[in-house]
């Protein structure tokens, strides 16, 4: 079993739903949560980051953590097929240092017009 | 700034063949590392420096070497190519300020005839 464990998808949305995109994890260790998006033959690029558990907002991101059930989430409102992409999440015991994330595989999520 | 830049951005190479690939970031950052993505598996971490004249091994680092020679510049050599290396291999760098967030280069997409 992966440390972190993330369906790839692809996730086909109509224009303007609601994505909800899921990790789950094993190592209870982790504390920092990071999701990247990454766009075809791109590199990927950092979206948002949370620390512990709670909920932290940007536009129409939102990332969700619960430590207790070792799953995370980010919701995108609105979906626009400009957010066709991968999604990775990924996860760290520490912030500074030798920082080494985990990441999922990925989900691929299409918002068709 | 040009942020992380990669070179080449595609090769093919015959098994047994050698080669470099580049990685240099001017953004001053202390951390650099090389991943391999491939379909279904994520992103998996080759090596990583984390400061000029050091490097460590990741994940998967058999058949790989580095170098970190100057600060700004990760080099990922393979001496003897096999095709289990054909893949998508990216770069990132990490500032000490940086926190959680990764800066990842556009790839470079090898395959190994």
């Amino acid at each position: 079993q992966k440390e972190v464990e993330q369906d790839p998808g692809p996730l086909s949305v109509p224009e303007g739903a609601i994505v909800s995109l899921n990790c789950t994890y094993s190592n209870s260790a982790f504390q920092y949560f990071m999701w990247y998006r990454q766009y075809s033959r791109k590199g990927p690029e950092l979206l948002m980051y949370t620390y512990s558990s709670g909920n932290k907002e940007d536009g129409r991101f939102t990332a969700q953590v619960d430590k207790s059930s070792k799953y995370i989430s980010l919701f995108i409102r609105d979906s626009q097929p400009s957010d066709s992409a991968t999604y990775l999440c990924a996860m760290s015991i520490t912030s500074g240092g030798s920082y080494i994330p985990t990441f999922g595989r990925g989900t691929s999520l299409i918002v068709h017009p | 700034n040009a942020g992380v830049t990669q070179t080449p951005k595609f090769r093919v190479l015959k098994t047994g063949q050698s080669m470099t690939l580049l990685c240099a970031q001017d953004m001053n950052h202390e951390y650099m590392y090389w991943y391999r993505q491939d379909p279904g598996m994520g992103l998996r971490l080759i090596h990583y420096s984390v400061g000029e004249g050091t490097t460590a091994k990741g994940e998967v680092p058999d058949g790989y070497n580095v170098s970190r020679l100057k600060k700004q510049n990760f080099l990922l050599g393979l001496e003897s190519a096999a095709p289990s290396q054909t893949s998508v291999y990216f770069c990132a760098s990490r500032g000490v300020s940086s926190y959680n967030e990764q800066f990842f280069g556009p790839g470079t997409r090898l395959t190994v005839l």
